[in-house]
């Protein structure tokens, strides 16, 4: 059973178009992590979430936590080919071990000029 | 650049071979970590070290030994590994959580093959 479910898994958009990227779970997180990764390089951090209800905005990205901190959303305005790679959520469980990230499986994603 | 440095960038080894990978920070971090990802995969975590003790080993075969020599490194010695065990070996470090879970930084990972 995955514990943090991604979707979509693959999602191929054309330059300019919008996309919302899910990451959900029936647990509860003290806090969600968003990266991105590229071929060949490890995740970069993009963003963490901490708060319920929680919405962090980074240029063309809005991120938000649900309120009961067991889902969170990635969200991309005018997509650009730039954004192109694997977007992976990461959440570390309410009481569970620290620094016992829990990765959802990732949404590859193309965009394409 | 990242600021977590992982060497060697890649390593191909024999099954009978001893080598170790390894990783550097000089963030300050005192919680470093150890992921492995296959491809298409999300990484899993291995071993997490906080202030240079081991804290997590994720039931991790003995073949992989972690050590942590001191505050900025973190080494991962091999020894006699199988073919599945070929994968991106990721090094990762952070603050310790203090109650509330601090982001990972990671390096770009060791792309390790045995043959």
């Amino acid at each position: 059973t995955q514990l943090l479910e991604q979707s979509p898994q693959f999602l191929s958009i054309q330059e300019g178009e919008n996309l919302t990227v899910y990451c959900n779970s029936s647990s509860v997180f003290s806090s969600l992590q968003w990266y991105r990764q590229e071929p060949g390089e490890g995740p970069v951090l993009l963003v963490t979430v901490v708060t319920g209800g929680e919405v962090k905005k980074l240029k063309r990205l809005t991120f938000q936590f649900g309120d009961a901190r067991k889902d969170s959303s990635l969200h991309i305005t005018a997509a650009q080919p730039g954004d192109t790679g694997l977007y992976l959520c990461a959440g570390e469980r309410y009481g569970g071990s620290q620094g016992n990230l829990i990765f959802g499986k990732g949404t590859k994603l193309s965009v394409k000029p | 650049d990242t600021e977590v440095t992982q060497t060697p960038k890649h390593l191909v080894m024999g099954m009978t071979n001893k080598k170790s990978l390894k990783c550097e920070q000089h963030m300050g971090h005192r919680a470093m970590y150890w992921y492995k990802q296959k491809a298409k995969k999300p990484p899993e975590l291995m071993f997490v070290y906080s202030y240079e003790k081991l804290s997590i080993n994720e039931s991790v075969p003995s073949r992989f030994s972690p050590e942590c020599p001191n505050s900025s490194l973190l080494n991962l010695h091999l020894h006699a590994l199988q073919p599945e065990d070929s994968a991106l070996y990721l090094c990762a470090s952070s603050q310790p959580g203090q109650g509330i879970s601090q982001p990972q930084h990671f390096g770009d990972g060791t792309r390790l093959s045995i043959l």
